[in-house]
């Protein structure tokens, strides 16, 4: 029954490769978000996305692209992966206007080579 | 979103009320103060938000000062797996899918 999964857990690749993490949640929530969290622990929003608005954070290489086929899902694909992309992606979701906050999945470990 | 200060870290013993402050002096009359933890390892998670009034809930409790520019977040009987980064965020009233801003937080360790 959990409510925001990604897969996979942990990503190991080579740079220049293509990538993309899936996410799911099954709340029925609105929004769902990307985050990155690099090795010094900082948490960032990439982008945040319902149906009807993606809203990128400018900082994010335009290597990165949210894909979302259904309201339940959010992916993100990575085009020519670098060393800096490794870091820890996070995926969350939300019910606007519901107070409860932002539900967060368990994290995806992407290490580039 | 108003930017927050907390301290870096802070110890706690195991049984005792942990008392997590936050200063968000420019905190704007449209914005909530939201607190999220990061446990090791985990995805971060809700813990509780507010507005004006304090507020309680099975996690924790939260009291906000009536100028709104600190809070302090209390877990009343703390735990061992209450170790975790605790971070205070300002969230605009109005909703949206802007995300969160998080900041550095503060890295609460619970001593046995």
């Amino acid at each position: 029954d959990t409510a925001v999964s990604q897969t996979p857990k942990y990503l190991v690749t080579q740079m220049g490769n293509d990538k993309s993490i899936k996410c799911e949640q099954n709340l029925g929530h609105d929004t769902m978000y990307w985050y990155k969290q690099d090795s010094k622990k900082f948490l960032k929003i990439m982008f945040s996305y319902n149906n009807k608005e993606l809203i990128i954070n400018e900082t994010v290489p335009n290597r990165f692209s949210p894909k979302s086929p259904d309201k339940a899902h959010l992916n993100l694909h990575i085009n020519s992966l670098e060393l800096g992309d490794s870091a820890v992606y996070f995926c969350a979701s939300s019910q606007a206007a519901s107070g409860r906050g932002e539900f967060f999945g368990p994290g995806t470990r992407l290490t580039v080579l | 979103d108003a930017k927050t200060t907390q301290p870096p870290s802070m110890d706690c013993a195991e049984g005792r009320a942990a008392n997590l402050p936050c200063n968000h002096s420019t905190i704007s009359g449209n914005e909530y103060v939201y607190w999220y933890r990061q446990i090791h390892s985990q995805g971060p998670q809700y813990i509780i938000h507010g507005l004006k009034n304090n507020e309680t809930n099975e996690m924790a409790s939260l009291i906000i000062t009536e100028d709104r520019k600190s809070s302090t977040l209390i877990l009343p009987h703390a735990t061992l797996r209450d170790t975790a980064v605790y971070y205070c965020i300002g969230v605009p009233l109005r909703g949206g899918a802007d995300g969160l801003t998080f900041g550095k937080g503060t890295h609460l360790i619970i001593q046995p």
